[in-house]
């Protein structure tokens, strides 16, 4: 099983629908989470950090399930702007540094 | 605020070459990650330098290897260079401090061996 898994889509959506990714990691120790967006033939670019308690960022929800090992981010009002891959990076515990990220979800936004 | 800044853009080597790849971080940031990202898959996290030492290293061969200046920037050098180094090299400046583990990307280097 891979550390950090992620559905690699195209999740092809309407504008305006509501869209949801799952990231699932397996290491139970995993300590910090991030959702990054990288644009084609860009650099990923921090979207948000994953809290325990959940989180929001203007339509952005993000939400972490320690139990079952997921992280997840809900995209509402979809943006034909919001085409992008999404990454997911998990944080091992124990002082280390080391990110491991997903392969990313390709989202796709149409008229 | 300068962000996180790469050279070059573009690279064409052959099989069994070298190459030297720079990055300066963001600044007030003190640490460097570099990483290898192949078309369609996520970054791969090949090490991190840090008060000019690496205090990290992922699964890579010791074809790949680097350094930090005093000035925080990095170089990343692969040696003996195979078809399958081809991939978009990114580095990441971070801070070293717990809870500072927001990684800033800078445009990356993207490198064909031939």
């Amino acid at each position: 099983r891979k550390e950090v898994e992620q559905d690699p889509g195209p999740f092809n959506v309407p504008e305006g629908a509501t869209v949801a990714f799952n990231c699932t990691y397996s290491n139970s120790a995993s300590q910090s989470f991030f959702w990054y967006r990288q644009d084609c033939r860009k650099e990923p670019k921090l979207l948000m950090s994953v809290y325990s308690s959940g989180n929001e960022d203007g339509r952005f929800t993000a939400q972490l399930n320690r139990a079952s090992q997921y992280i997840s981010l809900l995209i509402r009002d979809s943006k034909l702007s919001d085409s992008a891959t999404y990454l997911c990076v998990v944080f091992a515990s124990g002082g280390s540094y080391i990110p491991t990220f997903g392969r990313g979800t390709s989202l796709i936004v149409h008229p | 605020d300068a962000g996180v800044t790469q050279s070059p853009t573009h690279l064409i080597k052959t099989r069994g070459q070298q190459v030297t790849l720079r990055c300066s971080p963001k600044s007030g940031h003190d640490t460097v990650s570099w990483y290898q990202q192949a078309l369609g898959q996520g970054p791969q996290f090949i090490f991190q330098y840090y008060e000019e030492e690496e205090r990290q290293r992922g699964n890579f061969p010791d074809r790949f290897s680097g350094h930090q200046f005093p000035n925080y920037s990095s170089e990343l050098n692969v040696n003996a260079l195979l078809l399958g180094d081809s991939a978009l090299y990114l580095c990441a400046s971070s801070l070293a401090r717990a809870g500072e583990e927001t990684q800033y990307f800078g445009p990356g280097t993207r490198l064909l061996v031939l």
